[in-house]
């Protein structure tokens, strides 16, 4: 099973909201990555991160590699009907890791 | 550019049978990577391909094998199939060299029932 510790599980929020998810893990990485999954399709790559401390945007959404190497977050702000799906975090040292994922729903 | 392409998308075998799943990679792309997805177990890794060898193997039994060409497309295989098999298969395909821990970027998946 998942080895990253995931939250919350889901969320359910009204568009315009911004949204906050994180993944903690026991063991370091040196690499985070966050995908999003919607039904019938595979897990899309929203954001990377390499470095301790890295703090990286893509659009309305922002993502942070913990200093302790241990955790990472995703910032979703101002959320819209299209942001609905799954979130996953990834671990990565010598294989991948995954959260076992954040589903978002987004009301209108 | 065209990304990660699996097939099947669809598959549908009994119990004990034998299944063959392909995942070609975004061009260029040298490692592959598989992944079982399940909604109680959630992904879980299950081995890594790069220049035709296996360079990671996750915690899987011996009925799940995979290889990879020289071309890097890559197949695994599962055998004497059981009804707990049943999930999406994805397939993760990524630069493998250079950079340390390129990103991967994922198929759209193999959907495998067992009946």
């Amino acid at each position: 099973g998942q080895q990253l510790n995931q939250s919350p599980q889901s969320m359910f929020i009204q568009e315009g909201e911004d949204v906050s998810m994180n993944c903690t893990s026991s063991s370091i990485f040196n690499t985070w990555l966050w995908y999003k999954q919607e039904p019938g399709e595979g897990p899309v790559l929203l954001i990377a991160l390499y470095k301790a401390g890295e703090l990286t945007s893509n659009g309305r959404l922002t993502a942070q590699f913990g200093i302790t190497r241990k955790d990472s977050f995703l910032n979703i702000s101002a959320s819209i009907p299209s942001d609905v799906g799954i979130y996953f975090c990834a671990g990565r040292l010598n294989d991948m890791r995954f959260g076992a994922g954040t589903r978002l729903t987004v009301k209108p | 550019k065209a990304g990660v392409t699996q097939t099947p998308r669809y598959l549908i075998k009994t119990r004990g049978q034998q299944v063959t799943l392909s995942c070609s990679p975004i061009s260029g792309h040298r490692s592959v990577s598989w992944y079982q997805q399940t909604p109680g177990q959630g992904l879980q890794f299950l081995f890594e391909y790069f220049s035709e060898t296996q360079r990671n193997k996750g915690n899987f039994p011996g009925r799940f094998s995979g290889r990879q060409f020289s071309n890097s497309r890559s197949e695994m295989n599962v055998s004497t199939l059981e009804l707990g098999d049943s999930a999406l298969y994805l397939c993760a395909s990524s630069l493998g060299q250079g950079p340390p821990n390129q990103p991967q970027h994922f198929g759209d998946g193999t959907r495998l029932s067992i009946l």
